[in-house]
């Protein structure tokens, strides 16, 4: 039983540029949530997707924005790169339907620089 | 705003020995409460969680303490191993279901020395 992938493991983008990250969760789940963990810091969230729509949202800018596919994998896409954004992107996977929170599987992240 | 705090980054403990890892919480709201360790270049993995109706959960070695008042959680690790080596993570979520997100500490590192 394959956990949560993400893909790809490692990316480097110049400034100004757009990216797009890629999860696939694992079997039988059917939410996404995205974290952003920058170095020396905790997971940080980003937004979660069930049922193709963007159930809630952490304190982030609009250049963050995201998709749920009806197979329940999903993309992160991050416009307008900045220096900051430079971190690890985790996805995290769940049940949305009122299962308890130690649910969450997360996957091993993609590690963006932003140069 | 940092909601959930992690004090001392690091934690260097002898084989056997007790590790405890110390975490706080500012935000009310948090009822439900979780430790998540992490090895390099692998994502988090659930360890042991605590609701807020109680004061001590115990999974084998591993041992989390709640104090409300003091909005305060302790992980104990009894005999700590080598394989104990990885980064601790507190987090705190408002709700216990699958759909709500979860707040972070930014970490504890602990090497358990052989």
């Amino acid at each position: 039983d394959a956990g949560v992938t993400q893909s790809p493991t490692h990316l480097i983008k110049t400034r100004g540029q757009q990216v797009t990250l890629r999860c696939s969760p694992k079997s039988g789940h059917d939410t996404v949530s995205w974290y952003q963990q920058a170095l020396g810091q905790g997971p940080q969230f980003i937004f979660q997707y069930y049922e193709e729509e963007e159930r809630q949202r952490g304190n982030f800018p609009d250049r963050f924005s995201g998709h749920q596919f009806p197979n329940y994998s999903s993309e992160l896409n991050v416009n307008a790169l900045l220096l900051g954004d430079s971190a690890l992107y985790l996805c995290a996977s769940s049940l949305g339907r009122d299962r308890e929170v130690y649910g969450y599987t997360f996957g091993s992240g993609t590690r963006l620089t932003v140069v | 705003d940092q909601q959930v705090k992690q004090n001392s980054p690091s934690l260097s403990v002898q084989e056997g020995r007790i590790s405890i890892l110390n975490c706080d919480y500012t935000n009310s709201m948090f009822d439900y409460f979780l430790w998540y360790k992490k090895y390099p270049a692998e994502g988090p993995t659930f360890l042991i969680s605590i609701s807020s109706i109680k004061d001590k959960n115990e999974d084998g070695r591993f041992t989390v303490f709640l104090n409300k008042s003091a909005k305060h959680l302790s992980l104990h690790i009894v005999p700590s191993q080598p394989g104990d080596s990885a980064v601790y993570f507190c987090a705190a979520s408002a709700g216990f279901y699958g759909n709500n997100r979860l707040a972070f500490g930014k970490g504890n590192q602990v090497v358990v020395i052989p």
